[in-house]
């Protein structure tokens, strides 16, 4: 089947910009998101973006889209020690498909 | 809050004896969902009902069965539990199921299995 991708561990600096990157094979798909789980918590939506727009800004969350290398990406401003978590990518064609998830650490 | 509840948080069972886990809504959504997390990998959707209307995905073990008695409710049972069954169980709602429907996620039911 298709996989969506992404890199298991990120660690940054608090302060720092975090870059997280996914990529995806369905090319039917026409939303891509990026969910949040914390430790002992279930998946909470951050963003999302629609296929045919390239960038979307957030407050200190920017998501990039490749769809041509079907590459998308998450950058998270002015890392916090709470952004600590595990970030999954998910693209939305018939069905949600995810990634296996980015664990982000914030060192202070 | 509107939110989706799932119980119990932590399950123990033994190899072998059915297990059932719980998930409620407020959201009044049409659609529920059971994923099944295991450690470092994506959460792999299992089925997902859209109002009374049950669908499997083609992969999902006949082990799991899952039933929704309204639209409150859904039930997540596993007949005969094995080793491999061990994971993060997460149960999410959507309104529809149209292509741009947000998915709102339980905190997950962790089940070990002895």
């Amino acid at each position: 089947g298709e996989d969506v991708e992404q890199s298991l561990f990120l660690s940054v600096r608090e302060g720092d910009s975090s870059v997280i990157n996914c990529t995806y094979t369905d090319s039917s798909s026409t939303y891509l998101y990026w969910y949040k789980q914390e430790p002992g918590a279930g998946l909470q939506l951050l963003t999302y973006i629609f296929s045919n727009m390239d960038m979307k800004q957030d407050q200190r969350l920017t998501v990039l889209l490749n769809k041509k290398d079907k590459h998308l990406s998450l950058r998270i401003a002015d890392t916090q020690t709470g952004d600590s978590a595990i970030y999954f990518c998910a693209e939305k064609g018939n069905d949600m498909r995810f990634g296996a998830g980015t664990r982000l650490t914030v060192k202070p | 809050d509107a939110m989706v509840i799932q119980n119990p948080r932590y399950q123990v069972t033994q190899f072998g004896k059915p297990v059932t886990l719980s998930c409620s809504q407020t959201l009044n959504h049409n659609v529920m969902y059971w994923y099944q997390q295991k450690s470092s990998q994506a959460p792999k959707l299992l089925f997902h009902y859209y109002d009374k209307d049950f669908n499997n995905e083609a992969d999902t073990p006949d082990n799991f069965q899952s039933r929704r008695p309204n639209t409150s409710f859904c039930f997540l049972d596993i007949r005969s539990p094995g080793l491999g069954d061990a994971a993060m169980y997460l149960c999410a709602t959507s309104r529809n199921r149209d292509t741009y429907n947000e998915q709102f996620f339980g905190p997950g039911t962790r089940l070990t299995v002895l």
